[in-house]
Order: C-alpha cells, then structure tokens, then sequence
C-alpha cells in the first residue's frame, strides 16, 4: 500500500513563529501537493513538485514556501505563521495523473 | 481554468436509502473526474475516478458515478446507504500538466449525514 505520512497530527504555534509541516511518501513518486483545506472552501491547492528542487505555485501560495531535498520528502513552511493560517494541510503525492494518495492531514492552530 | 461546483453542502438520507450526490465541472477540454471521500479526521480516500470509455464508472464500496457531457455533470450514486457512509464526499477535476506535474481542482464538498 502507498503510505503518504504526515509526521505532525496536530499543532498549536503562536503567530509570528516559522513552522514545518513534513511529508514523505514511500512510493517513489514524482509528484507531491500541499493542499489546504478549510470549511466551505473545499480543498485548495498551495504548492505542488514534480521532481527533486522543483516547485511550483498552486492556487494559494502566499505566505508560504516549499522545499524537495529528497523525492520521498516535501516540506511546507510558513515563514511567519498567522491567525489566518490556522487550518487543516494534506499532503499529497502521485506517480502519474490517474491517482493521488493522501496523507491524514495536519491540524494548524495559530494562536 | 477548470473548476467544480457541488451544489449541496449537506444532505441527510435514512440508512437504506438511495444516495445522490450532485457535481458539475468546467473544464475545456476532455475531464478527468473524480469523487474522494473523507472520513472525519482522515485524508481523502478516492471512490472512482472517470477519464474515457463507459459514461457509468463503479467504484468501491458500492458507488457508482455517471459521466454526462451534455449536463457537465458526475454525479456520485449508491442504491442503499450505510450508517459507515456517513461522510464528507469531494469531486475533482484534473487540470493541465503543467511543469510536467498534475493537480486537482476540487469542489467544496458536500457532508453526508446518515439517519438510522
């Protein structure tokens, strides 16, 4: 089975603070997402990398950056986390354009 | 730039019941469609998923979708609903591969609750 895993389940950071949300797959995928997803909004997509040191921007990429040292691993960082920030991340990563595997997600509070 | 509406944002339905979940897509070219679902506190699992051939996908756990062009529509289908559906349910459309790489384009989803 794919395993799409998110090592932080739930976190409370102060506004202000720089955060980092990991993310490793164990399929050798290409491709891996970052999704944020918030009630009435439906899942929108912020960063998205097709390949080691590639990124590129989603639908709502500011305040945030990426960064794809290794294929298996892709980080989300928010350089200076915001009340507005605070909302649930899913990671997401695929081989092709058929089918993407989620991870459980990450749960953000900004305080 | 494509983009899908699902036009219910709750819909409740009796253990037993049949189950319609309502999804339009804009996209220019030949959708590729899917329907993932959510159980409380968990990632998203995908249900099926259409890209050609027969209008009538199956998918797991009993659902089925159908592809019209005509209406821009997928809608989710199931002919009897379990306590166990209970669920948020999204539609997605895939969008260009730009930079060689794939997304998603989802809707806002639609919760289902399930009266026993």
């Amino acid at each position: 089975d794919v395993k799409v895993t998110q090592s932080s389940r739930y976190l409370v950071k102060r506004t202000g603070e720089k955060v980092f949300l990991e993310c490793v797959q164990d399929m050798d995928h290409e491709n891996m997402f970052w999704y944020r997803q918030d009630p009435g909004l439906g899942l929108r997509l912020i960063y998205f990398s097709y390949d080691v040191k590639m990124k590129e921007k989603g639908d709502i990429p500011e305040g945030y950056s990426v960064s794809r040292e290794k294929k298996e691993r892709f980080s989300l960082i928010l350089e200076s986390a915001s009340t507005n920030q605070t909302s649930m991340y899913l990671c997401a990563s695929s081989f092709d354009a058929n089918t993407i595997y989620f991870g459980e997600g990450s749960w953000l509070t900004v305080v | 730039a494509q983009s899908v509406t699902q036009p219910d944002i709750h819909i409740t339905v009796s253990e037993g019941a049949s189950l319609e979940l309502r999804c339009n897509y804009s996209y220019g070219a030949t959708p590729y469609l899917f329907w993932y679902v959510q159980s409380p506190g968990q990632g998203l699992q995908l249900l099926l998923k259409y890209f050609s051939g027969d209008t009538l996908v199956q998918g797991i756990k009993g659902f089925e979708a159908e592809f019209k062009r005509s209406q821009s529509s997928f809608n989710l289908r199931k002919p009897s609903v379990h306590w166990s559906d209970a669920a948020e349910y999204f539609c997605a459309v895939r969008g260009g591969l730009t930079g060689g790489g794939n997304k998603l384009t989802f809707g806002t989803g639609t919760q289902l609750k399930v009266e026993l």
